[in-house]
């Protein structure tokens, strides 16, 4: 069946860090993909999302990119903030539901 | 405009007791869902609706009920609380485009 594997946080950073978060996926064709992130105490919040096979999704200066061969979906940011620190989940669209990774948590120090 | 709402925020039961978590969105949305959250295990969907009227069961219904008598609202009943099913609870409604929306969750403990 689909299912979705992240890896193992925490993930621990400084502040202006480069960030990757790792995504894989197993899926009956192509589903859309997406990352949410959850902060302290609040619901999940679309971060951003890619519905095809080589769509690059962005948002808030992270970004992802669909990659069919590798079936991955790695979250990357350039420089992050302490802001960021929260839980990122990988997800994918199945039938009717979304199925999610375990989520992986950020701490970012100043 | 509220989004998706959940009360309550935070609920203690003991075991056998029996309650309802309630759910509403105001964004006209047709799809509904519940999911709980259990640490290292993400998301996990207990049941879902596409419209008033019609629900069906996610990955892992069992001790939970629902109903969807209007479009607003997708309240879910705990039938016999078990220590099994202490968790963190969201809803989510979603409309014609991909997003899901996400309330902010009840966190409910059961002893």
């Amino acid at each position: 069946g689909n299912s979705v594997t992240q890896m193992e946080g925490p993930v621990t950073l400084s502040e202006e860090a480069f960030l990757t978060i790792n995504c894989t996926y197993t899926a009956t064709g192509y589903p859309s993909l997406f990352w949410y992130v959850q902060y302290p105490g609040e619901g999940l919040q679309l971060l951003l999302k890619a519905t095809k096979a080589d769509d690059k999704g962005s948002n808030k200066g992270f970004e992802a990119t669909y990659r069919k061969e590798t079936t991955s979906f790695h979250l990357e940011k350039g420089s992050v903030q302490v802001s960021d620190s929260a839980v990122y989940f990988c997800a994918l669209r199945g039938y009717n539901k979304l199925i999610f990774g375990a989520g992986t948590r950020l701490a970012v120090h100043p | 405009n509220a989004g998706v709402t959940q009360t309550p925020k935070f609920q203690v039961l003991k075991t056998g007791q029996s309650m309802t978590l309630q759910c509403a969105q105001d964004m006209n949305h047709e799809y509904m869902s519940w999911y709980r959250q259990d640490p290292g295990m993400g998301l996990r969907l207990i049941h879902y609706s596409v419209g008033a009227g019609i629900t069906d069961q996610g990955e892992v219904p069992n001790g939970y009920n629902v109903s969807r008598s209007t479009t607003e609202d997708f309240p879910l009943r705990l039938l016999s609380a078990a220590p099994s099913q202490t968790s963190v609870y969201f809803c989510a409604s979603k409309g014609t485009d991909y997003e899901q929306y996400f309330g902010p969750g009840t966190r409910l403990t059961v002893t």
